[in-house]
């Protein structure tokens, strides 16, 4: 079983403060993708790397997939209320490509104004 | 351009009670997906289609639940005599054929067991 470890679990920040999430396993995946979700609601996809070493930008958000394919992290810059949520990592393992997802346990981000 | 629904959105239900929820997916997508969400944790997957064959079953899904995807279109999930372990948020999500790495989740249905 491929495991997903997101560190921190929790996380309160000031407006206007940088943070970075980090997402880490033993296991190499094919793809990894970056999820924000609120109370009561259903994961949001922000954004998928499938390159080894990949960066997005996603705004305020940058997402980078590690060079062996078993890490990735998210940073956000000048955090706003708007950013508070629980942000989850998922990756697609290669011997079941496209079927099911692996998830992370998620960080709980509060960004206080 | 509407995304993945799901019903009903909340379930309050009696131990033993069975239970069907809905999910209607992206139209274009081919793949849809069942995932269980508990408190404190990240979805865990239960099963997935491919069209209307379901094409892999997490150990997670005993032998009281069922999901069906009759014309590959939209997808039931059913949960015979509910446990209060049952408790827990039912994620639908679907993906597209050529990126079925991109999974796009729907809002979820909350069921709580009495």
């Amino acid at each position: 079983t491929q495991l997903l470890e997101q560190s921190p679990q929790f996380l309160s920040i000031q407006e206007g403060e940088n943070l970075t999430v980090y997402c880490n396993s033993s296991s190499v995946f094919s793809s990894l993708q970056w999820y924000r979700q609120e109370p009561g609601e259903g994961p949001v996809l922000l954004v998928t790397v499938v390159t080894g070493g990949e960066v997005k930008k996603l705004k305020r958000l940058t997402f980078q997939f590690g060079d062996a394919r078993k890490d990735s992290s998210l940073h956000i810059t000048a955090a706003q209320p708007g950013d508070t949520g629980l942000y989850l990592c998922a990756g697609d393992p290669p011997e079941t490509s496209g079927s099911r997802l692996t998830f992370g346990e998620g960080t709980q981000l509060t960004v206080n104004p | 351009d509407t995304g993945v629904s799901q019903n009903p959105r909340h379930k309050i239900t009696k131990r033993g009670q069975n239970v069907t929820f809905r999910c209607d997916p992206i139209s274009e997508h081919n793949r849809l997906y069942w995932y269980r969400q508990t408190l404190g944790q990240g979805p865990e997957f239960l099963t997935y289609f491919q069209n209307e064959a379901q094409l892999e079953k997490s150990r997670l899904l005993s032998d009281r639940f069922s999901a069906e995807r009759p014309k590959g279109s939209f997808s039931t999930l059913e949960i015979q005599r509910t446990e209060q372990g049952d408790s827990a948020m039912y994620l639908c999500a679907s993906s597209p054929r050529d990126r079925s790495y991109e999974q796009y989740f729907g809002p979820g249905t909350r069921l709580t067991v009495t």
